[in-house]
């Protein structure tokens, strides 16, 4: 069964672009959430969907956004970026909302560099 | 605010040795702590977890050590090798609003030398 992917795996934007993230989950998988990871922060939450509609959300601006289609593929969308925004952009799916007993299957990530 | 502290943030241990990594949370609500590895280049991947009902599970190397009323559960990598090189993360999840929320430590680099 392919994993989780990420697409792009890179990218280089300089402030005040917009920027979309694009995530396919396993196959069957019902559930995408989404993470941002700094050296200095770790892995904050940021949201997470299931059957098309956001179930759960982090403490972050909404300048971050995301949605997720029919077929559990789910984009996030970060607009007016800053300086601050570069970061590793983790996608996880699992076959039911996060958490519990159902393990969340990570994605390589985006790399996502704001000059 | 961090609800999940872990310690050390890097770790270098020589090949056989012993690793250990600890985490501490705050919140009692936590009922699921799952450790995650990550490799450069790669996402993190689930490693092993423990239930606040369990002292302790163990899974070949790997072992969860867990202490409730201390709000404390720590990892032990026994006969470290320089494959387990990586990044280890802890982590704790709780059901608020009816979802589950998972709070992720901070990470530790761990470096296992020859």
């Amino acid at each position: 069964k392919a994993g989780v992917t990420q697409t792009p795996r890179y990218l280089i934007k300089t402030r005040g672009q917009q920027v979309t993230l694009s995530c396919s989950p396993i196959s069957g998988h019902r559930s995408v959430s989404w993470y941002q990871q700094t050296p200095g922060q770790g892995l904050q939450f940021l949201f997470e969907y299931f059957s098309e509609t956001q179930r759960n959300k982090g403490n972050f601006p909404g300048r971050f956004s995301g949605r997720q289609f029919s077929n559990s593929r789910s984009e996030m969308n970060v607009s007016t970026l800053e300086l601050g925004d570069s970061a590793l952009y983790l996608c996880a799916s699992s076959p039911t909302l996060a958490g519990g007993t159902d393990t969340q299957y990570f994605g390589p990530g985006t790399r996502l560099t704001v000059l | 605010q961090q609800q999940v502290k872990q310690s050390p943030q890097s770790l270098i241990v020589q090949k056989g040795g012993i690793s250990i990594i600890n985490c501490a949370y705050e919140n009692t609500a936590f009922d699921y702590f799952p450790w995650y590895q990550q490799f450069p280049g790669k996402g993190p991947a689930l490693l092993i977890a423990i239930r606040p009902d369990v002292s302790e599970k163990k899974e070949g190397r790997f072992t969860i050590s867990f202490n409730k009323s201390a709000k404390q559960f720590s990892l032990h990598i026994m006969d470290s090798q320089p494959g387990d090189s990586a990044t280890y993360f802890c982590a704790a999840s709780l059901i608020s609003g009816g979802y589950q929320k998972v709070t992720f430590g901070i990470g530790t680099k761990l470096q296992v030398i020859p």
